[in-house]
């Protein structure tokens, strides 16, 4: 039971370049999340999914895309990256309103 | 007014001693209460969670959750150099749907 795998683990992009952040879980939960980490600023809700078919903006969804793949998967797209974007990057899922359970996370770069 | 608020610290405390780490929420509608821990470079692992007025107690960590004062505390006894960390205090909004709001985490370092 891996519970919650994302790939890649360290990434660094140019600006402008794209890249898909790849997550998937194990445990059957229906809801999936992506956050950003940031020095000072705790973890921001970037996009979630409610269920499979559904997908929510969070509190900073501007410069990216998702796609919920399947039950398991969750991914998320860079366009576009910037500069800005430069964060720690966790992926979580949960069960209804239930504890959230976190990836390891990918450390992005964009210089 | 941010909706979750934690003391940033560091909170010192001696290894042996209680700590004990805060948490205000702003939305009187919240339900769920959680307490993560998240070690240098690593992501967030869940160690309690409060949904009821009062105690809960887990091993050496208790939550406490006041919703009238809108007040969540977490007591680590006998701290351990292990328990150095940042802990996150995290809320499910009434509205909020699965969604939880964090706070920007107390770092708490446990000394020899």
């Amino acid at each position: 039971n891996a519970g919650v795998t994302q790939t890649p683990k360290f990434q660094v992009l140019k600006t402008g370049q794209s890249m898909t952040l790849q997550c998937a879980q194990d445990m059957n939960h229906n809801s999936m999340y992506w956050y950003r980490q940031d020095p000072g600023m705790g973890l921001r809700l970037i996009y979630y999914s409610a269920s499979e078919g559904t997908t929510d903006k969070g509190e900073v969804p501007n410069g990216y895309n998702v796609s919920r793949l399947n039950k398991r998967e969750f991914s998320l797209r860079l366009e576009s990256a910037a500069p800005s974007q430069t964060s720690v990057y966790f992926c979580a899922s949960s069960e209804a309103r239930y504890e959230q359970y976190f990836g390891p996370g990918t450390r992005l770069t964009v210089t | 007014q941010k909706e979750v608020e934690q003391n940033s610290g560091p909170l010192s405390v001696p290894e042996g001693a209680i700590a004990s780490l805060n948490c205000t929420y702003s939305d009187r509608g919240s339900q769920s209460f959680f307490w993560y821990r998240q070690y240098s470079g690593k992501s967030p692992e869940l160690i309690m969670f409060i949904y009821s007025n009062g105690d809960k107690e887990d091993g050496r960590f208790t939550a406490q959750l006041n919703k009238a004062s809108q007040y969540v505390s977490l007591l680590i006894r006998d701290s351990q150099p292990s328990d150095s960390a940042t802990y996150l205090c995290a809320v499910n909004n009434a509205g909020g749907g699965n969604k939880l709001t964090f706070g920007t985490g107390t770092q708490l370092k446990v000394e020899l």
